[in-house]
């Protein structure tokens, strides 16, 4: 069965710093792994995707993340923490490249403090 | 930029009333989703329509929970009667199938429903 676990619920920084959201995997296939964020009553917004090209990619707003098979990971980064990345994150797993169906973590909050 | 559409935005009803959800995907889309996301978790896929097609509706309580696609553009999803554990965001999503956009799904705003 195909999962995602992201570390974290919750996690605060102030602005300006880095972000480093986590997230892993398993899959008994080759995933396709993308990251959404979610603001406050608003629906789901695609930030980024891996589909078996790059393993480092690059996303919306500054963020980026990076696949490493090896650790079953695809965590999100960006430099520096603006005041509207607050916001709800989810890491989304689509576990082989045929189907369709996309198994969410439980999302991690982020938190940006003035 | 082309969305998806859902109404109403928010929904308050009473426990064992009807209520109905509706959904009009980015046009062209011929797969559309919905999910239900309880809050403080991931969304839940309910169901998949593969243009007026059913997919998967493994996860869809169907003995209260109907969802339907008849032309194959929009979509309604409905609860009858609601109870009070139904109380959730519902979104609807969809994806094309060609290209470099295969299988990205595109999330509506949601409808927030409550269940008193």
């Amino acid at each position: 069965a195909q999962s995602v676990t992201q570390l974290d619920s919750h996690v605060s920084v102030s602005e300006g710093t880095p972000v480093l959201l986590r997230c892993n995997y398993s899959s008994s296939y080759s995933p396709s792994l993308f990251w959404y964020v979610q603001h406050p009553n608003k629906g789901l917004q695609l930030l980024l995707k891996y589909t078996s090209a790059a393993t480092l990619v690059k996303g919306i707003n500054g963020f980026e993340a990076e696949f490493k098979k090896s650790e079953t990971s695809f965590h999100l980064t960006k430099p520096s923490a603006h005041m509207s990345d607050a916001a709800e994150y989810f890491c989304v797993v689509r576990p082989d490249n045929y189907g369709q169906n996309f198994v969410f973590g439980p999302g991690t909050r982020l938190s940006v403090l003035p | 930029e082309a969305e998806v559409a859902q109404s109403p935005r928010y929904k308050i009803t009473e426990k064992s009333q009807a209520v109905a959800f509706w959904c009009d995907p980015i046009s062209g889309h011929a797969t559309l989703y919905w999910y239900r996301q309880i809050l403080g978790q991931g969304p839940e896929l309910l169901v998949q329509f593969q243009d007026e097609s059913v997919v998967d509706d493994s996860q869809l309580p169907k003995d209260r929970f109907s969802a339907e696609r008849l032309k194959g553009v929009d979509s309604t999803l409905k609860i009858q009667p609601a109870e009070l554990g139904d109380s959730a965001m519902y979104l609807c999503a969809s994806s094309g199938n060609r290209g470099a956009y295969k299988y990205e799904q595109y999330f509506g705003p949601g409808t927030r429903l409550t269940v008193t």
